[in-house]
């Protein structure tokens, strides 16, 4: 059982140059979420998956995608990288059950924008 | 929305003494309350939470009180080991909706001085 997974945990890139940062879980969870985490800002959310087959926009949606393949993959998509976005990027899973309503990371993934 | 501060940014305290972070919300919806510790180069995880039906939680060295009225929780941590050192990301979020639309603070870096 491994959690949360997320490839890659290192990237750099130029502006301009795309990229998909993959998210797995293993869990079973019918909830997913791609956060950013930056110095002296915490985690926002960016988008999440309440269940297989939606996705909706979180606080900095702006120029990400995502899309959820099934109930274990959630992607994040940066169609044209800014420096903007160099950031931690980190995915989360939840059950979404009454009485568990823990949500678990992955380990995250670095990314530079040059 | 919801907006949730958190304080301090930074708190070193002397091993073995106490430590207490504080965090405000806005959203008199919200009630679920995780916190979380993340250390160097990982992702969050869950260390302890309450919900708005509870005043107060323990768990070994770690409790968390929540006033409703004033719309404020803390963390306390008591007898502080230097394997506590990390930073600490309170949240709130309403969980009636089913979402999880989770609103963190901005962190609080703990150093515990051996």
């Amino acid at each position: 059982n491994a959690g949360v997974t997320q490839t890659p945990k290192f990237q750099v890139l130029k502006t301009g140059q795309s990229m998909t940062l993959q998210c797995a879980q293993d869990m079973n969870h019918n909830s997913m979420y791609w956060y950013r985490q930056d110095p002296g800002m915490g985690l926002r959310l960016i988008y999440y998956s309440a269940s297989e087959g939606t996705t909706d926009k979180g606080e900095v949606p702006n120029g990400y995608n995502v899309s959820r393949l099934n109930k274990r993959e959630f992607s994040l998509r940066l169609e044209s990288a800014a420096p903007s976005q160099t950031s931690v990027y980190f995915c989360a899973s939840i059950l979404l059950a009454e009485s568990t309503d823990t949500q678990y990371f992955g380990p995250g993934t670095r990314l530079t924008v040059l | 929305g919801e907006n949730v501060e958190q304080h301090p940014s930074t708190l070193s305290v002397q091993e073995g003494d106490s430590a207490v972070i504080k965090c405000t919300y806005s959203d008199s919806a919200s009630n679920y309350f995780p916190w979380y510790k993340q250390e160097l180069g990982k992702g969050p995880q869950l260390i302890i939470d309450i919900r708005s039906n509870v005043g107060e939680k323990k768990d070994q060295r770690i409790a968390v009180t929540l006033n409703k009225t004033a719309k404020h929780f803390s963390l306390h941590i008591t007898e502080t080991q230097p394997e506590d050192s990390a930073v600490y990301f309170c949240a709130a979020t309403p969980i009636a909706s089913g979402t999880y639309k989770y609103i963190f603070g901005t962190g609080t870096r703990l150093k515990v001085l051996a």
